[in-house]
């Protein structure tokens, strides 16, 4: 099985700030397979990136999503208020299984 | 615009199996992969399992022994029953739809806690 590792655990930012997060995987992902989700308390997780770098209908153009092999990162270009939340990578593998990494926490500092 | 709305008792007894429906509007069940997520209060999302409108499923190698998931298509549902559950099963239960090819989910019910206790 396939093990995503996010870090930081919690990335503490200002409003307008770049905030950049990794995923790494255990062994290497094809790229088609790796998503990114936004998720707020209370609330169903949200699809952001799909494919590692396709932004989801109706996801602002501050976030992208890139990396390949083992290395995948989402970067949010100017953190708005809205975008403090918890960030998770997800990985579908050859094993017909799919992971998602612990998460990376995005506060306001 | 496709919903997903998760049904099932909130509370579960130890050892008895927990049930739950997600049912789907705005959209046709046939032609996708459904799927059971969850998140234990305060922590991750685990993946559970998925099921094709065929019937043909897969599911989390750690959960496989305790899982069925089913889906009628007649009535645009699909189930989860998790058995011989305990305190670690509680959790919110989310449904969501997975865009095959690429497996990623595009569309999610709300969720639902279900917490296991006497």
């Amino acid at each position: 099985e396939i093990v995503l590792t996010q870090s930081p655990g919690t990335l503490s930012l200002s409003p307008g700030a770049r905030a950049t997060l990794s995923c790494r995987a255990s062994q290497s992902v094809s790229s088609s397979y790796l998503a990114w989700y936004q998720q707020k308390p209370g609330q169903a997780p949200r699809l952001l990136i799909y494919g590692a770098s396709s932004r989801a209908i109706g996801i602002p153009d501050r976030f992208s999503g890139s990396g390949s092999g083992t290395d995948f990162t989402l970067t949010i270009s100017r953190l708005e208020p809205e975008d403090f939340a918890v960030y998770y990578c997800q990985q579908y593998g050859s094993s017909l299984t799919l992971t998602f990494g612990q998460g990376t926490k995005v506060e306001i500092k | 615009q496709v919903q997903l709305q998760e049904s099932g008792p909130g509370l579960v007894k130890p050892s008895e199996t927990l049930s739950l429906t997600c049912t789907v509007s705005g959209g046709s069940i046939t032609s996708y992969y459904w799927s059971w997520i969850r998140q234990p209060p305060g922590k991750g999302l685990e993946w559970i399992g998925y099921i094709y409108y065929s019937g043909s499923t897969n599911y989390n190698p750690s959960l496989k022994s305790r899982v069925t998931i089913l889906i009628d298509t007649s009535k645009n549902q699909f189930s989860l029953k998790l058995s011989s559950v305990t305190a670690a099963d509680t959790a919110v239960y989310y449904c969501a739809r997975v865009r095959g090819v690429r497996y990623y989910f595009d569309y999610w019910g709300q969720g639902t806690l279900v917490t296991v206790s006497s």
